[in-house]
């Protein structure tokens, strides 16, 4: 499994947008990546999954150079809610189901 | 997205007794479902893959004598941690697999349920 390198923190302000960047440099052909956010006592919350370009959804958009070996996530406007942990993944899709291993994270902190 | 859910939220339990952990995907059929540990301030850590109809696989150093998995249907599995003693005290979370096949590719997410507050005394 592709081993993923993130800061360990990252401090913001509210409205400002925030830009996390994970490198996977050993990504496999058939990796793809996923954000995962994480409030403290509670389960990891899907944010956004991609595999090449960009993707974009309703809270967040995903930047995927063409040789795929980092990602960055981009929150717009972020507000105190946003102040959390967040995960970058890499992990095979097929039929037998790949576990995805987790890194230390990204701890956002925003202030007002 | 999809839903998984976990019972119970919390449980404190004395040291000896076993305890169930129940994990559900309610909206969608899971034939993989991942088992994690996370202690305070620390990242998740994988303990087993729980596939529908047959036998968990462990990581390496966990006991799966004392972590019993069970995944009965393809929506439930379930996590027994018997003979609790303090050092099991952790928070426990499950993902399930949603996956399905496309025209444009295989789509695979892993949602996560809330997770399960272990205190053992």
């Amino acid at each position: 499994l592709a081993k993923t390198t993130q800061p360990i923190s990252m401090d913001s302000y509210e409205g400002q947008e925030v830009n996390i960047t994970c490198s996977h440099n050993n990504i496999a052909t058939n990796d793809y990546i996923t954000w995962y956010q994480q409030f403290p006592s509670q389960g990891p919350r899907f944010i956004i999954q991609g595999y090449k370009t960009k993707v974009t959804n309703e809270v967040a958009s995903l930047f995927i150079p063409a040789d795929r070996k980092s990602s960055t996530l981009s929150l717009p406007r972020v507000s105190l809610s946003d102040t959390a942990v967040y995960y970058c993944l890499v992990g095979v899709h097929n039929q037998a189901g790949t576990a995805l291993i987790f890194g230390k994270g990204t701890t956002l902190s925003v202030s007002s | 997205g999809a839903v998984v859910s976990q019972h119970p939220s919390r449980v404190i339990c004395k040291s000896g007794t076993s305890v169930k952990i129940e994990c559900r995907s309610l909206d969608f059929q899971a034939t993989t479902m991942f088992w994690y540990r996370q202690f305070p301030k620390q990242s998740l850590m994988l303990m087993a893959t729980s596939n529908e109809g047959s036998k968990a696989t462990y990581e390496q150093g966990v006991e799966k004598d004392k972590f019993l998995i069970n995944h009965a249907s393809l929506t439930l599995s379930t996590l027994t941690v018997t003979s609790a003693h303090p050092e099991d005290s952790s928070f426990y979370i499950c993902s399930a697999r949603d996956y399905r096949r496309g025209t444009s590719g295989d789509q695979e997410t892993q949602y996560f349920g809330p997770g399960t507050r272990l205190l053992v005394l």
